[in-house]
C-alpha cells in the first residue's frame, strides 16, 4: 500500500511570513490537491495539479502559491501569513481519471497557527 | 455558490439509534457521489461511494441516491459512539472529473 506524507505536522509562523508546506505520495497518482479546512468545517480547494509542472487554481487560491516539480510531490506556499490565522491544510492525491477512480487519499494534515 | 449542500449541520443521536444525513447538489453535471468520514484531529477517509440510482449497504451503513433530484443520503443504524465524526459529502462533475466538490459537513455525535 501507498502513503501520502505531509510535512511539517505543525507550523507556527509570524504575521507576514512566507510559509511552505510539503506533500509527498508514492501511489503514483497523477493528480494532487491542497485543501484548507477551518475548525470543524468543510474543505475548500486551494490548488490542484493534474501532472508534473501543472497547476490549477481552486476557489481559495488568493494568498497562496503552489509547485509540482515532480509527480510524487506537491508543495504549497502561504505567501504572507495573516495574524491569528489557524487552519488545517490537507493534501490529497487521486488517480484523477474520473468516475469511480476519482476518490481521494488524504495526508494527515499540517496544522498552521500564525501569531 | 457551493455545488454540494449538506444537512443537518449537526446531529445528535443516542447510542443504538439511527442517524440520517443528507446531501444535495445544485449542479446538473454531477455524476458520482462519495461520503467521507473524518474523526476529530484526523484526515478524512472514504466511507462509501454511490454512482447509480438506488441503495447500497455496507454493514451498518446504507447510502441512497436519487440521480433525478441529485440527492444522496447516508443512514447509520445501531449508531455507536465511535461513529461520532464529521461526515463530508463529495460529488464529481463530469465536466471536470479531476476535482471532488465537498459539502460543509454534518457533525454527528452519538451519545452513550
Amino acid at each position: 500500500g501507498g502513503i501520502i506524507t505531509q510535512t511539517p505536522k505543525f507550523l507556527i509562523g509570524q504575521e507576514g511570513q512566507k510559509l511552505t508546506l510539503k506533500c509527498q505520495q508514492n501511489f503514483n497518482h497523477d493528480t494532487m490537491y491542497w485543501y484548507r479546512q477551518d475548525s470543524g468545517k468543510g474543505l475548500r480547494l486551494i490548488y490542484y495539479s493534474i501532472t508534473e509542472n501543472d497547476l490549477q487554481k481552486g476557489d481559495l487560491s488568493e494568498g497562496y502559491d503552489a509547485s509540482r516539480e515532480k509527480k510524487s510531490s506537491f508543495s504549497l506556499t502561504v505567501t504572507s501569513a495573516q495574524k491569528n490565522e489557524m487552519a488545517v491544510f490537507l493534501c490529497a492525491s487521486s488517480m484523477g481519471t474520473g468516475g469511480a477512480n476519482s476518490d481521494y487519499t488524504f495526508g494527515s494534515g499540517t496544522r498552521l497557527l500564525v501569531i | 455558490q457551493q455545488k454540494v449542500q449538506q444537512s443537518p449541520e449537526s446531529l445528535i443521536v443516542p447510542e443504538g439509534g439511527m442517524a440520517s444525513l443528507n446531501c444535495t447538489s445544485s449542479d446538473r453535471n454531477v455524476d458520482y457521489f462519495w461520503w467521507y468520514r473524518q474523526h476529530s484531529g484526523k484526515s478524512p477517509k472514504m466511507l462509501m461511494s454511490i454512482f447509480s440510482n438506488g441503495e447500497k449497504e455496507e454493514g451498518r451503513f446504507t447510502v441512497h441516491l436519487n440521480k433525478a433530484s441529485l440527492h444522496t443520503s447516508l443512514h447509520i443504524r445501531d449508531s455507536q459512539p465511535s461513529d461520532s465524526a464529521l461526515y463530508l459529502c463529495a460529488a464529481s462533475i463530469w465536466t471536470n472529473y479531476n476535482v471532488l466538490y465537498f459539502g460543509s459537513g454534518t457533525k454527528l455525535t452519538v451519545e452513550p
